[in-house]
């Protein structure tokens, strides 16, 4: 089976701008999350999609925002881009929400200049 | 969101056996315990789960405490490739949120 893959793996915006990221979870998989990691804050949770339903949210602004697509693809979007927005962006799918193990592609590397 | 402690750092010897322990005082009945890893420059990995009785995969073990406030991570044979960030995690089992703590740093020397 493919792994989760996420593209593009390298992006460089300046601020200001939006962003788009996608992640096509494992086949099978109906639930993505979306984690942000930085050196100073180190991973922390976006947020959770099911069924094309957000499940759960993470303490970040409105400008950080999701979806999920019928075959269980998902995008994040970020808007109005802040130099503090400079990350990797990683998705992580599994079968179902709740307790399930999560499995993670190799991240969205965003440099915000 | 229930939290878990562990320690910032470790050692271990190559091929010997890790023990990693996490503690998680305030963990609910329906919580179960995650182990992930990062490597370097890398996603992190799923390791093992639990709820209340021990488990092994191919991977690891994870020991369970009876109160279920405590866990350790077993690996056997530590290698070079196990070097990595370990991070236990608590989730509520009706959802998918991993809240990631800062994790314990595993060296492995030669």
């Amino acid at each position: 089976k493919a792994g989760v893959t996420q593209t593009p793996r390298y992006l460089i915006k300046t601020r200001g701008q939006q962003v788009t990221l996608s992640c096509s979870p494992i086949s099978g998989h109906r639930s993505v999350s979306w984690y942000q990691q930085t050196p100073g804050q180190g991973l922390q949770f976006l947020f959770e999609y099911f069924s094309e339903t957000q499940r759960n949210k993470g303490n970040f602004p409105g400008r950080f925002s999701g979806r999920q697509f019928s075959n269980s693809r998902s995008e994040m979007n970020v808007s109005t881009l802040e130099l503090g927005d400079s990350a990797l962006y990683l998705c992580a799918s599994s079968l179902a929400s709740g307790a399930y193990e999560q499995y993670f592609g190799p991240g969205t590397r965003l440099t915000v200049t | 969101d229930a939290k878990t402690t562990q320690p910032n750092s470790m050692e271990s010897n190559e091929e010997e056996p890790v023990h990693l322990p996490c503690n998680h005082s305030t963990i609910s009945g329906t919580d179960y315990i995650h182990w992930y890893r990062q490597l370097p420059s890398q996603g992190p990995e799923y390791v093992i789960h639990g709820l209340t009785s021990n488990v092994n995969n191919r991977m690891a073990s994870l020991a369970i405490a009876e109160d279920r406030k405590s866990s350790t991570l077993i690996l056997h044979r530590a290698t070079l490739r196990d070097a990595a960030v370990y991070y236990c995690i608590l989730i509520y089992s009706n959802t998918g949120k991993l809240i990631f703590g800062q994790g314990t740093t595993l060296q492995v020397k030669p």
